[in-house]
């Protein structure tokens, strides 16, 4: 298996630009993890769904950030418009149990800057 | 509410030392536990897991780490250190809310360990 794959790995863009954040989880696995990284905050936990439906979007910061999930194959995390204070590794994981496990796979991140 | 603590931020060892990475925790049941691995510039890897079986978990290139709820401690450790073991090491308990909302994990902030030749 390839894994959980995301794209882009980087991402630089100015502020009030889209972006979009895609990621492609691991076949079979029914839950998707969005995660954020910062030096500040460390590893925060945005939004998760199971079986394609988002079930818990407290960590989603503000109106800015969306996420969707419109096939078991494919998730997105867009942020309109982007803020400098944006910028951070965004990380992609997916299970097949959820959280009870907690054996979340990841991928690589998309390190995000925003001038 | 619970909560996890990594004790140092950077832990430095020489190449064939053991290994120490500590970890306490906050938790009003018996939790879950876990290490994550994170390699530079990549995503973070499980590295074992403490479910209420047995105390002492084995994990993955050597790694072990025992759970001691008189301390409420799960200390990770290894034997000998290898250069490839050079990374950010995460503590996280999987935490249980008392009423409502969802299972999270809750990650420590992280032990940079660097090993030296």
């Amino acid at each position: 298996d390839a894994g959980v794959i995301q794209s882009p790995r980087h991402e630089v863009t100015e502020m009030g630009q889209e972006v979009t954040l895609r990621c492609k989880p691991i076949s079979g696995h029914d839950y998707l993890f969005w995660y954020r990284q910062t030096m500040m905050r460390g590893l925060e936990l945005l939004i998760y769904f199971n079986n394609n439906v988002p079930i818990d979007d407290s960590g989603m910061p503000e109106d800015r950030f969306s996420a969707k999930m419109p096939n078991a194959s494919f998730s997105t995390l867009k942020i309109q418009p982007s803020e400098p204070r944006d910028s951070a590794v965004y990380f992609c994981a997916s299970s097949f149990a959820g959280i009870a496990t907690g054996e979340l796979f990841f991928g690589e991140g998309s390190r995000l800057t925003v001038l | 509410a619970q909560s996890v603590t990594q004790l140092d931020s950077h832990v430095s060892v020489s190449e064939g030392t053991p290994v120490l990475l500590r970890c306490n925790y906050s938790s009003s049941y018996s939790p879950s536990l876990f290490w994550y691995v994170q390699h530079p510039n990549k995503g973070l890897q499980l590295l074992l897991k403490y479910t209420s079986a047995a105390t002492l978990v084995k994990g993955i290139n050597g790694f072990e780490a025992e759970f001691k709820k008189s301390e409420t401690s799960f200390h990770l450790t290894k034997p000998s250190a290898h250069m490839s073991d050079a990374a950010e090491y995460f503590c996280v308990v999987s935490s249980q809310p008392l009423s409502g909302g969802y299972n999270k994990l809750i990650f420590g902030a992280g032990t940079r360990l660097a090993v030296h030749p």
